[in-house]
């Protein structure tokens, strides 16, 4: 079935540690992106990319960093996790040559920094 | 800066009709996207709406008046498998997503 999948659906993670979230799709969209969605709050965009071998920055990218090598993975890494990067991670993507582009999202990665 | 604004939580009764509001303030317009998340689950995609006006899709309609900035989404002949969360999303004139909390609705028997 075709979608985007996340790895790993949770994860617990000691402070200070390093850890890549995975993301990856099957649908050739151009564009891809990671949001986190913390309760009371929308859903805020960590990083971006509209094509492979491009990267943008988003509302809150502070203590994150993407890259896309190709068009069908998109991992965001935390180089030193934080406890307020506790949070539902969810990565999407979608066709921006298409009017609307609706979003398709991942299962999400719950992470929870202790 | 911009805002979108939706109720928190909304209870209805199964069979009903419960109408969503969201209220937006953005720099720009290009579409406002209607999502359906069920608890812990991902979002997805209801409704999208760039003209004045109603799109139906079998029981959800959404409905935009731009010079009010305003929109709902309007559920008829509810369900239980309807409860979930409503997100309404605004994109900008940088063409970015601008989301909503989410407008958590609980359908009772």
């Amino acid at each position: 079935i075709a979608g985007i999948t996340q790895a790993p659906t949770s994860q617990i993670l000691a402070a200070g540690r390093r850890m890549t979230l995975r993301c990856t799709q099957d649908m050739r969209h151009n564009a891809m992106y990671w949001y986190r969605q913390d309760l009371g709050l929308g859903l805020r965009l960590i990083h971006y990319s509209n094509t492979a071998g491009t990267t943008g920055k988003g509302e809150v990218p502070d203590g994150y960093s993407v890259s896309r090598a190709n068009t069908d993975d998109f991992p965001l890494t935390l180089a030193s996790a934080v406890p307020s990067q506790t949070s539902v991670y969810f990565c999407a993507s979608s066709d921006s040559t298409a009017n609307p582009s609706p979003l398709h999202f991942g299962n999400g990665t719950r992470l929870t920094v202790t | 800066g911009q805002n979108i604004d939706q109720p928190t939580e909304m209870t209805a009764t199964e069979g009903a009709i419960v109408q969503i509001n969201c209220t937006y303030q953005t720099s720009g317009f290009n579409g406002l996207f209607w999502y359906q998340q069920h608890a812990g689950e991902a979002p997805t995609f209801l409704s999208y709406n760039v003209l004045d006006g109603l799109e139906e899709k079998g029981r959800f309609s959404s409905f935009l008046s731009r010079s009010k900035g305003y929109s709902y989404l309007l559920l008829k002949e509810l369900q239980m498998k309807d409860s979930a969360s409503y997100l309404c999303a605004v994109m900008d004139s940088n063409y970015q997503l601008i989301w909503g909390a989410g407008t958590k609705l609980i359908i009772k028997p």
